[in-house]
């Protein structure tokens, strides 16, 4: 199975840069995606990683450590809208293409 | 434009009734999901399906039915056996080929009981 851990809420400036982190414990990996999802919306996607390191597209880029199950996301120069909840989801080795979602940090860019 | 097509936005749904959310993509996708969002979750996997005619449970079926006799379309029945169904429904496509595909989701279906 899959488990994924994200930060609950996080609250940054309008400027500023902010990283939301995403952990993972999975049977089998087989790719790592970013979703941002503006309330009431669908999720667009953002990024993905299959490779360590770091992958950028810009103003937003996203690492990846496969030994470590970790990954993050960092946004910069944020705007206001940019406040938005990001979704880390894993793809495992099951087939299908099928993903598993965490739960979603909801961020909150303020002047 | 290529794209994925929920229908309706909001639907509402008496006891003992079973409604029919309707997904419909012409991105020539093979591979279709169902999803359920609750307020301050994340996405669960309702049901998906890789090919016209075939389907796989997903981590909470029960209570849902699906269908897949063409490819550009994929409909979700919630029916009476679903006792909590107020919910967000996303529908999801992609590519089966190609390790860096996206899914990529409709508008959504906002479903809530009378």
């Amino acid at each position: 199975g899959q488990n994924i851990d994200q930060p609950t809420e996080m609250t940054a400036t309008e400027g500023a840069i902010v990283q939301i982190n995403c952990t993972y414990q999975t049977s089998g990996f087989n790719g790592l995606f970013w979703y941002q999802q503006h309330a009431g919306e669908a999720p667009t996607f953002l990024s993905y990683n299959v490779l360590d390191g770091l992958e950028e597209k810009g103003r937003f880029s996203s690492f990846l450590s496969r030994s470590k199950g970790y990954s993050y996301l960092l946004l910069k120069e944020l705007q206001m809208k940019d406040s938005a909840s990001y979704l880390c989801a894993v793809r495992g080795t099951g087939g299908g293409n099928k993903l598993t979602f965490g739960t979603g940090t909801q961020l909150k860019v303020e002047l | 434009d290529g794209g994925i097509t929920q229908s309706p936005k909001y639907l509402f749904r008496k006891e003992g009734q079973n409604v029919t959310l309707s997904c419909e993509q012409n991105l020539n996708h093979d591979a279709m999901y169902w999803y359920r969002q609750d307020p301050g979750q994340g996405l669960r996997l309702i049901y998906y399906s890789q090919i016209v005619n075939d389907f796989q449970k997903g981590d909470i079926a029960e209570g849902y039915s699906v269908s897949r006799e063409k490819k550009e379309s994929f409909p979700l029945t919630v029916t009476s056996a679903q006792k909590n169904p107020t919910a967000f429904y996303l529908c999801a496509s992609t590519p089966l080929e190609g390790h860096n595909q996206p899914q990529h989701f409709g508008d959504g279906t906002r479903l809530s009981i009378l």
